[in-house]
């Protein structure tokens, strides 16, 4: 399978813990995205990269959330002391560089903070 | 308000029947426009481009009235599996990675 990845699938958390979720894109997309989704809304946009750049980061995007994407290859999600609030479902996406180009989604990592 | 607005629905139609969802957007410098279809806890997936010609899939036709920022999507001839939700999105040029969603319309198709 030749689409984007994601893992863990699920992840159940206490409040307070740290999280890591990692995107695997498509091997030829430079570009790659982080959504966040809840139920009911559509998919808000966290933050995105060309390659290893970080171009633009979402006011969602509090100081708790980081993301990386150290080679230009996969990246990673991480959220420190989660919060109830966080509970969601995290989706990455990737794509070829242009507005125009289809953003090909990963099946998501739902995150449930108790 | 929100970037993306669409109407939630739920459109419950018969198999055959024609429906059409509508979107609207708050901003001018838009470029890039979109349908995307989700199942019920699914990833999205690219239904169509919208141009601004309008532009036809089969069953599925997409408008675009940049004057009233405006998008619509036309299913004609229904089926059970349209039943999804669809989503309006929209990419500015100036910031092309961002893709700014609707909350979606939700369809179900029923026999």
């Amino acid at each position: 399978d030749t689409g984007v990845s994601q893992d863990p699938r699920h992840k159940i958390t206490k409040r307070g813990q740290n999280v890591t979720f990692r995107c695997d894109p498509i091997s030829e997309h430079n570009r790659l995205y982080w959504y966040r989704q809840t139920l009911g809304q559509g998919p808000e946009f966290l933050t995105y990269f060309q390659n290893e750049a970080q171009l633009e980061k979402s006011r969602l995007l509090s100081d708790r959330f980081s993301a990386e994407r150290p080679k230009g290859s996969f990246s990673t999600l991480e959220i420190q002391r989660t919060e109830q609030g966080d509970s969601a479902m995290y989706l990455c996406a990737s794509s070829l560089e242009s507005s125009s180009y289809e953003q090909y989604f990963g099946p998501g990592t739902r995150l449930t903070v108790t | 308000r929100k970037e993306v607005e669409q109407d939630p629905g739920p459109f419950n139609v018969p198999e055959g029947a024609t429906v059409a969802f509508n979107c609207t957007y708050s901003n001018s410098a838009s470029q890039s426009f979109f349908w995307y279809r989700q199942d019920c806890r699914k990833e999205p997936k690219l239904l169509m481009s919208v141009y601004s010609s309008g532009n036809e899939d089969g069953r599925f036709t997409a408008q675009l009235n940049r004057a009233s920022q405006y998008i619509s999507l036309l299913i004609r001839d229904s089926k059970l599996s349209d039943s999804a939700t669809y989503l309006c999105v929209v990419r500015v040029r100036t910031n092309a990675g961002k893709s700014t969603f609707g909350d979606g319309t939700t369809l179900t198709v029923k026999p």
